[in-house]
C-alpha cells in the first residue's frame, strides 16, 4: 500500500501567513495526488489534482507543486475562511490512501 | 447541479448489518466511478471502495479492513449508489460519504454531505 505523510500535523498561523503543507508519498504517484479542505461537521471540498491544477472554482491563493513522492499545498495569504484541515490523497492506485490531515489554525 | 445525498446511517449492534443509499442528481450515475470514503469520529478520511462506471463493468475494488463485508452495488434506473455492510463492528462506527470520480481524470471532485453509522450495544 502508498503510505501518505502530512506534515506538520497542525499549525498555527495568522492572517495573512503564507502556509504551506507536505504530503510525502512512500513511493511513486505519477502526480496522482489530490488536496481536499475540510471543515468541521462538513464533507470535504476538492481544492487541487494531478498535484497541480486548481478545481473548478478554487480560489487561485491556493497551489500545489510538486512531483514524484513529495508535494505541497500552499495558501498564498490565509483568510478566515481558510481555517479548516486540509487532507492529500493519491489516486495513482488502489488502496487510495489519504495523508493523516493537517489542522490549520488561528494564531 | 451535482449533488449526492447519503441515507440510511444509524445505530446498530455489533455483528449488525446497514445497507447505506446514495442518490445522485445532476449527472448520470452510469458514466462515473464512484467512491464510499469513511471518517470515524475526530479521525482523518479512509477510502472504503470503490465501483467502476458502466463502461468498465461496475468492477469493484475494497479496502482491506472492510473486506469481505462490504459490497457496492448500483441501481441505474434509480441513479443510485449503494453501501451493504455486514458483520459490523465498533470501527465501522463513522460517518459515510459517496463521492463522484471525475471522468478521464480521476480525482474526487464531489462528495455527498454524509451518513452516519454508529456501531454499538
Amino acid at each position: 500500500d502508498i503510505q501518505m505523510t502530512q506534515s506538520p500535523s497542525s499549525l498555527s498561523a495568522s492572517v495573512g501567513d503564507r502556509v504551506t503543507i507536505t504530503c510525502r508519498a512512500n513511493q511513486g504517484i505519477n502526480n496522482y495526488l489530490a488536496w481536499f479542505q475540510q471543515k468541521p461537521g462538513k464533507a470535504p471540498k476538492p481544492l487541487i489534482y494531478g498535484a497541480s491544477s486548481l478545481h473548478s472554482g478554487v480560489p487561485s491563493k491556493f497551489s500545489g507543486s510538486g512531483s514524484g513522492t513529495d508535494f505541497t499545498l500552499t495558501i498564498s495569504s490565509l483568510q478566515p475562511e481558510d481555517f479548516a484541515t486540509y487532507y492529500c490523497q493519491q489516486y495513482n492506485g488502489f488502496p487510495l490512501t489519504f495523508g493523516g490531515g493537517t489542522k490549520v489554525e488561528i494564531k | 447541479e451535482v449533488q449526492l445525498v447519503e441515507s440510511g446511517g444509524g445505530l446498530v449492534q455489533p455483528g449488525g448489518s446497514l445497507r447505506l443509499s446514495c442518490a445522485a442528481s445532476g449527472f448520470t450515475l452510469s458514466d462515473h466511478h464512484m467512491d464510499w470514503v469513511r471518517q470515524a469520529p475526530g479521525k482523518g478520511l479512509e477510502w472504503v471502495g470503490h465501483s467502476r462506471n458502466k463502461a468498465n463493468n461496475y468492477t469493484t475494488e475494497y479496502a482491506a479492513p472492510v473486506k469481505g463485508r462490504i459490497t457496492i452495488s448500483r441501481d441505474d434506473s434509480k441513479n443510485s449508489l449503494y453501501l451493504q455492510m455486514s458483520s459490523l463492528n465498533t470501527e465501522d462506527t463513522a460517518v459515510y460519504y459517496c463521492a463522484r470520480v471525475r471522468g478521464g481524470i480521476y480525482y474526487i471532485d464531489y462528495w455527498g454531505q454524509g451518513t452516519l453509522v454508529t456501531v454499538s450495544s
